[in-house]
């Protein structure tokens, strides 16, 4: 199974922060990678998908990078209502199989 | 507009078998490409899958449960059924079902999940 490390686990910024949040792959896994954000309460909710792909109506303070192993989720100027827990969650299709990272919770400072 | 909602059981005892129903609507799950998911999420903790059906009727689970789950479908209902055998206060969580399109890839959208919590 391949696992995904997270990190950090928990972060605090201020308000137009630049936020920036890691996941590596234990192994090759292209661009098949997505990032999700889980209010309290809620269900999560997608973002970005295939690494670097915005969601349609996310708004475009949020961007992902990266292939391979190593991949990058950013929040350029950080806002109020963006608090909340992120996970980055990897897929593979041959046979469909899905593991999420531990998540980030992110608080205002 | 795609909306999906778990119903079940709050509280099932240790040993049990817990049945899960997720009803949706805005999509078919007899359309090619679809497919709908379980996934869990203890309390406090990170969220873990469960088990997959596509359109085709295959399915698919996670390796660490699979000898405890069934996954099945009832396409005239719009339902998704998960069964988790043998239930211990370990699997006590939120469960959530989603869409998953695109070629096994994304989690487009999720119901709002269920609470089980496993006591005697």
């Amino acid at each position: 199974d391949i696992q995904m490390t997270q990190s950090p686990s928990s972060l605090s910024a201020s308000v137009g922060d630049r936020v920036t949040i890691t996941c590596q792959a234990s192994q090759d896994i292209s661009n098949y990678l997505n990032w999700y954000q889980q209010k309290p309460g809620k269900a999560p909710k997608l973002l970005i998908y295939d690494a670097s792909n915005l969601e349609t109506g996310v708004p475009s303070r949020f961007s992902g990078s990266g292939s391979g192993t190593d991949f990058t989720f950013t929040i350029s100027s950080l806002q109020p209502e963006d608090i909340a827990t992120y996970y980055c969650q990897q897929y593979d299709n041959l046979p469909p199989e899905y593991t999420f990272g531990q998540g980030t919770k992110l608080e205002i400072k | 507009q795609v909306t999906l909602r778990e119903s079940g059981p709050a509280l099932v005892k240790p040993t049990q078998t817990l049945t899960l129903t997720c009803t949706f609507s805005g999509f078919s799950l007899s359309t090619s490409g679809m497919c709908v998911s379980w996934v869990r999420q203890p309390p406090g903790k990170a969220l873990e899958w469960l088990a997959l059906i596509d359109w085709d009727d295959d399915k698919y689970y996670s390796t660490s449960l699979k000898t405890r789950l069934t996954i099945s479908k009832d396409t005239s209902k719009n339902q998704v059924v998960l069964t988790m055998t043998n239930m211990d206060p370990v699997d006590t969580a939120t469960y959530y079902c989603a869409r998953i399109s695109g070629s096994y890839s994304v989690f487009d959208y999720w119901g709002q999940g269920t609470l089980v919590t496993v006591s005697s």
